[in-house]
């Protein structure tokens, strides 16, 4: 079952804007996460934000995290052409239960 | 160079052929997983491993099967029974310790197709 759900399910913008996706579960989490995936390849890690934080920040990254809400977004400031990818987000659970993945949001980033 | 590697990176299946994927991991993880992701779609959950000798099974687990004799491999089956098999298969693993909702490392995949 996948229980993080991404929002939009595809961006368009141009390069130096600012993007954000946002991502809604249902579940009680343990933790949240961040993962990209370039075309064809794995995902890369690239945040994760516990349950009893609020905000955190990675280089050009800001993920939040609202659990009243159930909610998350994830704001990559100053896009790059590079940054063109999807971006997916994952819940882990109470009691170490494994990850879950939501569907995704693809960014793609024109010059 | 640390890190997962998965083989083969491209595969065809014929009808009623069983084909294994390799995943092997140099991270001295005790978790490993292998995830199905469809086009457009996120990752869904096959089988996973927290220690040597035991799995268990996912969200889709029919059709599959795993293996794991050795910390740094854990190889999937695609069993003649998995009758809509193309896709694209990740396999990750994650910190020691055996969490299974910590971060993931994940191979650069395989895509799998039928003939």
């Amino acid at each position: 079952s996948q229980q993080g759900e991404e929002d939009p399910q595809a961006l368009s913008i141009q390069e130096g804007e600012n993007a954000t996706m946002n991502c809604s579960y249902k579940t009680s989490i343990n933790n949240l996460q961040w993962y990209r995936q370039n075309s064809g390849r794995g995902l890369v890690h690239l945040i994760l934000i516990r349950s009893n934080e609020r905000e955190k920040h990675s280089g050009r990254l800001r993920v939040t995290l609202d659990t009243s809400k159930k909610s998350s977004s994830l704001l990559i400031t100053a896009s790059r052409a590079a940054d063109t990818a999807s971006y997916f987000c994952a819940t882990g659970g109470r009691g170490g239960n494994k990850l879950t993945f939501g569907t995704g949001t693809q960014l793609k980033v024109e010059l | 160079d640390g890190g997962i590697t998965q083989s083969p990176k491209y595969l065809f299946r014929k009808e009623g052929q069983n084909v294994t994927l390799s995943c092997e991991q140099n991270l001295n993880h005790d978790a490993m997983y292998w995830y199905r992701q469809d086009p457009g779609q996120g990752l869904r959950l096959i089988y996973y491993s927290q220690i040597v000798n035991d799995f268990q099974k996912g969200d889709i687990a029919e059709g599959y099967s795993v293996s794991r004799e050795k910390k740094e491999s854990f190889p999937l089956t695609v069993t003649s029974a998995q009758k809509n098999p193309t896709a694209f298969y990740l396999c990750a693993s994650s910190s020691p310790g055996g969490r299974t909702n910590e971060k993931l490392f994940f191979g650069s995949g395989t895509q799998l197709s039928v003939l």
